[in-house]
């Protein structure tokens, strides 16, 4: 069974500042996926990475994955209140790519 | 272009009941996969539909859970004789045939089961 554990759990932090989490596995993934969720809602879809190495931009937001593909991160700078929710990685092994492997999720709070 | 849409968005059932969720996939999608998220744990992976069948369903309990995507109407998701440890949200994505997933699939608001 492939795990992906996101580090860490919780996280709080002020507007303004910086943050990074992680997402880790000890399996390789074809491509990787971050979504983030709101209390309620569905997770929404922020960025895929297919190449191990490849680093993508999302205006604040950057996503790393890496060389091995098997771990991932994404590095906010200067977090906004509208950054609130739950990020969560989610990796597709090879061949069943709709079959999504799911973290368990980093809760960031940003505070005013 | 309205959105995937699940209903009801919570559901209360006693233990015993039968629960069912539906999940009307965005206009042009003719593929269904359903997700579930208990407490304190990630989304997994429970069923993957097309239009009348069912392409790979290895994520369902083998009992009491079925599900179907009827050629008219909405993707079912149905609980027969509901138990606590059923409790949790349950999400519909729907992508388009053909479509990468990667980019294409689109998760709905979900369902929050509740079982007293």
């Amino acid at each position: 069974t492939q795990l992906l554990e996101q580090s860490p759990q919780f996280l709080s932090i002020q507007e303004g500042e910086n943050l990074t989490v992680y997402c880790n596995s000890s399996s390789v993934f074809s491509s990787l996926q971050w979504y983030r969720q709101e209390p309620g809602e569905g997770p929404v879809l922020l960025v895929t990475v297919v190449t191990g190495g490849e680093v993508k931009k999302l205006k604040r937001l950057t996503f790393q994955f890496g060389d091995a593909r098997k771990d991932s991160s994404l590095h906010i700078t200067a977090a906004q209140t509208g950054d609130t929710g739950l990020y969560l990685c989610a990796g597709a092994p090879g061949g069943s790519n709709y079959k999504l492997t799911f973290g368990k999720g980093t809760l960031l709070t940003v505070n005013p | 272009n309205a959105g995937v849409m699940q209903n009801p968005r919570h559901l209360v059932r006693r233990r015993g009941q039968e629960a069912r969720l539906r999940c009307s996939p965005m206009k042009g999608h003719s593929h269904v996969y359903w997700y579930r998220q208990l407490p304190e744990e990630g989304l997994k992976f429970m069923v993957y539909l097309q239009k009348e069948n069912i392409i790979d369903e290895s994520g369902m309990p083998k009992e009491r859970f079925s599900a179907e995507f009827p050629k008219e109407g909405p993707s079912i998701l149905r609980i027969q004789q509901v138990v606590r440890g059923d409790s949790a949200a349950y999400f519909c994505a729907s992508s388009k045939p053909g479509a990468s997933w990667n980019t294409e699939a689109f998760f709905g608001q979900g369902t929050r089961l509740t079982v007293v």
